[in-house]
C-alpha cells in the first residue's frame, strides 16, 4: 500500500504547548500535504512542502521534509483549543494522493 | 470562486439496495476528481479518480462504481450495498492552476 502512517494516532497537550505530528510514506512523491479534519467534515488543506523543499512555515504551523527517510513531521506552536481535530498527511504523485492514517489531536484549555 | 458540492449529508440505506452519491464543482473547469472512503477513526482510501468526462479510475475492486457525465459532476455507485460499504465518502477536487485538494462536506452513509 502506498499509505503513509501518521504518529502517534492520539495526542493530548494543554493549551499553549506545541503539537509534534510525524508521518512516514512508502514512495516517491511530487510534494507532502498535510490537511486537518474537524470531526465529521471534510479535509481542508494546511500546508504543501515540495520535494526539494526541506521546511516550510505557515503561521503557527512548521512542516519538515526528510526524503531520504521518508518522512514528515507537523509542528503546531502555541496550540489552541479550537486545534482540536484529525491532522493527516498526504502525499502526491502525478494525479493521485495517498492519505496517512491521520494523528487526533485534543488541545485541552 | 471554487465551490465543491456533495449529498445527501447522511444515507442509511438497507443491504441490497442501489446507491447514488452526486458531487459537483463549481469554479473550475476539467478538474481532477476523487471519491474517497473514509472508515470510522481511520484514514482515507483512495476509491476513484477522474481526469476528464468519462475517463475513471479504479484505486481497489470493490462493490462501487464511479461516472463522470459532465465535466464538473462526479457520481459514486453501486448496485447493491453491503455492510462493509458503510463508511464516510468524501468527494475531492484538484484545479490545474493548484496542488491541494479541495474536499466537499462527505457523506456519511450507513447500511444496515
Amino acid at each position: 500500500s502506498q499509505q503513509g502512517e501518521e504518529d502517534p494516532q492520539a495526542l493530548s497537550i494543554q493549551e499553549g504547548e506545541n503539537a509534534t505530528m510525524n508521518c512516514s510514506y512508502k514512495t516517491s512523491i511530487n510534494n507532502l500535504q498535510w490537511y486537518r479534519q474537524n470531526s465529521g467534515r471534510g479535509l481542508v488543506h494546511l500546508i504543501l512542502i515540495r520535494s526539494n523543499e526541506r521546511e516550510k512555515h505557515s503561521g503557527r504551523l512548521r512542516v519538515t521534509l526528510d526524503t531520504s527517510k521518508k518522512s514528515s513531521s507537523l509542528l503546531i506552536t502555541a496550540s489552541r483549543a479550537a486545534d482540536t481535530a484529525s491532522y493527516f498527511c498526504a502525499t502526491a504523485l502525478g494525479n493521485q494522493f495517498y492519505f496517512g492514517t491521520g494523528t487526533s489531536l485534543t488541545v485541552i484549555p | 470562486s471554487q465551490t465543491i458540492h456533495q449529498w445527501p449529508a447522511t444515507l442509511v440505506q438497507p443491504v441490497g439496495s442501489p446507491l447514488s452519491l452526486e458531487c459537483t464543482v463549481e469554479g473550475t473547469s476539467n478538474p481532477n476528481l476523487y471519491w474517497y472512503r473514509q472508515a470510522a477513526g481511520r484514514g482515507l482510501q483512495l476509491l476513484f479518480y477522474s481526469v476528464g468526462i468519462g475517463q475513471i479510475s479504479s484505486e481497489v475492486p470493490q462493490n462501487l462504481s464511479a461516472s463522470r457525465p459532465q465535466d464538473r459532476q462526479f457520481i459514486l455507485s453501486s448496485k447493491k450495498l453491503l455492510l462493509s460499504d458503510s463508511g464516510f465518502y468524501l468527494c475531492a477536487f484538484l484545479a490545474a492552476s493548484y496542488n491541494e485538494q479541495f474536499f466537499g462536506p462527505g457523506t456519511r452513509l450507513t447500511v444496515l
